[in-house]
């Protein structure tokens, strides 16, 4: 079975400094995974994906992820945090459905950025 | 403009009443999804759709139901035997084995 573990709820940063979201994931096999970004009261945004091809993987307004193996883990980072970059973040591992892409949800972290 | 859309952004439900949310994608995706979202506990599936006229439970299907009458369109009836329907309603839709396409919502109150 899949499942994915953020491990922290909250993150603040001040604006400018580097930005650490961490995620560790359980998979039998190799899994795809995904980071979302959650501004309030909107639909979900894919940030980027790994699908077994590099693993490093730079996605939209300026994050990247890097897929580790040996650690199980999926963290997503950032070399300066902006204010707009303030939202909550999901790491998701998409599970074997029997055919469909069933997506699993970390719980999420709530990102802060003060000026 | 290719997207998903949800109505209403912002619904209210009374004791015993059902309602229903509407959601409609036009990028011609065959599977469709509903999620429900609570406070401090990332999206949980209630129902899935791979295909028109099928439809699938999720993990938390009970009080809810669903059809599939059109590609582009899987709305979400929360009926008055979900004890808890207050929160945030997602409806996505994907390309097979691929991520997932969001809309932006909708809030249900219970009054």
């Amino acid at each position: 079975a899949q499942s994915v573990t953020q491990l922290d709820s909250h993150v603040s940063v001040s604006e400018g400094t580097p930005v650490l979201l961490r995620c560790n994931y359980s998979s039998s096999y190799s899994p795809s995974l995904f980071w979302y970004v959650q501004h309030p009261n909107k639909g979900l945004q894919l940030l980027l994906k790994y699908t077994s091809a590099a693993t490093l993987v730079k996605g939209i307004n300026g994050f990247e992820a890097e897929f580790k193996k040996s650690e199980t883990s999926f963290h997503l980072t950032k070399p300066s945090a902006h204010m707009s970059d303030a939202a909550e973040y999901f790491c998701v591992v998409s599970g074997s459905g029997g055919g469909y892409n069933k997506l699993i949800f970390g719980a999420g972290t709530r990102l802060a950025v003060h000026p | 403009d290719g997207g998903i859309t949800q109505s209403p952004k912002y619904l209210f439900r009374k004791e015993g009443q059902n309602v229903t949310l509407s959601c409609e994608q036009n990028l011609n995706h065959d599977a469709m999804y509903w999620y429900r979202q609570d406070p401090g506990q990332g999206l949980r599936l209630i129902y899935y759709s791979q295909i028109v006229n099928d439809f699938q439970k999720g993990d938390i299907a009970e009080g809810y139901s669903v059809s599939r009458e059109k590609k582009e369109s899987f709305p979400l009836t929360v009926t008055s035997a979900q004890k808890n329907p207050t929160a945030f309603y997602l409806c996505a839709s994907s390309p097979p084995s691929s991520e997932q396409f969001f809309g932006p919502g909708t809030r249900l109150t219970v009054l």
